[in-house]
C-alpha cells in the first residue's frame, strides 16, 4: 500500500515549457486534489476532483489543467510554465462516500513535487 | 483566500514544555482539522474535531474548538525535539479543505 505517489520529486523548467506532474493513489479514494505551497502563503487549492470524470477549480486554477480519467490518477498539467509557478506541489486524496465536495474527510498527502521555473 | 489563520507564526520552546497554537477562521464549518508538516515532507493528519465538539484528545495532543469565537487551539504537552515541524489548521464547510499559513514550532533539546 503506497498511499499517494507523486512524480517527479524535483523538476526544473524554462519559461514556456510544458510538463505534467503525476499523482497516483492506491487507496480507492474518490476525492483527489492539488495544492501548491509557497513561503508565507500556506497551501492553496489549485484543482480538485470528487470522482472519475469530474473536476473543479480551486482558489488558484489559472495556468493549470487537470483531468480524472481513472479513480487512481489525477495529473496536473502546466501548459506554458511561468516563474510564478515555481512552488512545491502536493497531491492529496481522501475517501468520499457520496462524492461530497465538502472535503470533510481526512486528507492523505503525497511527498510533494518541487518545481522551479527559470 | 485562506480560511484559517494560525497564531503565532513561529514558536520556540524547550523540550518538556507545552506548546499551544491557535487558529481563527471566518465562516461556519463542519469540522476543523490539524496537520503537521516536517521539513521537506508532505502533511500528515493529526486530529479532526467536529463543529458540535468542544474538546478532543489524542495522545499528547489536545484540541479545543469554540464555534462562537470561530477559533481552535492545539496543545502539545511535554514536547519533544521530534515535534519540531509546521502545524496547519484546515477548515471544512461546504467547500474543499482550506488551510491556514501554519505555525512553525521549534522544540529545543
Amino acid at each position: 500500500n503506497a498511499g499517494v505517489t507523486q512524480t517527479p520529486k524535483f523538476q526544473v523548467l524554462k519559461t514556456g515549457q510544458s510538463m505534467t506532474l503525476q499523482c497516483a493513489q492506491d487507496m480507492n479514494h474518490e476525492y483527489m486534489s492539488w495544492y501548491r505551497q509557497d513561503p508565507g502563503m500556506g497551501l492553496r487549492l489549485i484543482h480538485y476532483s470528487v470522482g472519475a470524470g469530474i473536476t473543479d477549480q480551486g482558489e488558484v486554477p489559472n495556468g493549470y489543467n487537470v483531468s480524472r480519467s481513472t479513480t487512481e490518477d489525477f495529473p496536473l498539467r502546466l501548459l506554458s510554465a511561468a516563474p510564478s509557478q515555481t512552488s512545491v506541489y502536493f497531491c492529496a486524496s481522501s475517501y468520499s462516500r457520496n462524492r461530497g465536495r465538502s472535503g470533510a474527510n481526512v486528507l492523505t498527502f503525497g511527498a510533494g513535487s518541487r518545481l522551479t521555473v527559470l | 483566500s485562506q480560511q484559517g489563520e494560525e497564531d503565532p507564526q513561529a514558536l520556540s520552546i524547550q523540550e518538556g514544555e507545552n506548546a499551544t497554537m491557535n487558529c481563527s477562521y471566518k465562516t461556519s464549518i463542519n469540522n476543523l482539522q490539524w496537520y503537521r508538516q516536517n521539513s521537506g515532507r508532505g502533511l500528515v493528519h493529526l486530529i479532526l474535531i467536529r463543529s458540535n465538539e468542544r474538546e478532543k484528545h489524542s495522545g499528547r495532543l489536545r484540541v479545543t474548538l469554540d464555534t462562537s469565537k470561530k477559533s481552535s487551539s492545539l496543545l502539545i504537552t511535554a514536547s519533544r525535539a521530534a515535534d519540531t515541524a509546521s502545524y496547519f489548521c484546515a477548515t471544512s464547510g461546504n467547500t474543499p479543505l482550506v488551510f491556514g499559513k501554519g505555525t512553525r514550532l521549534s522544540v529545543i533539546a
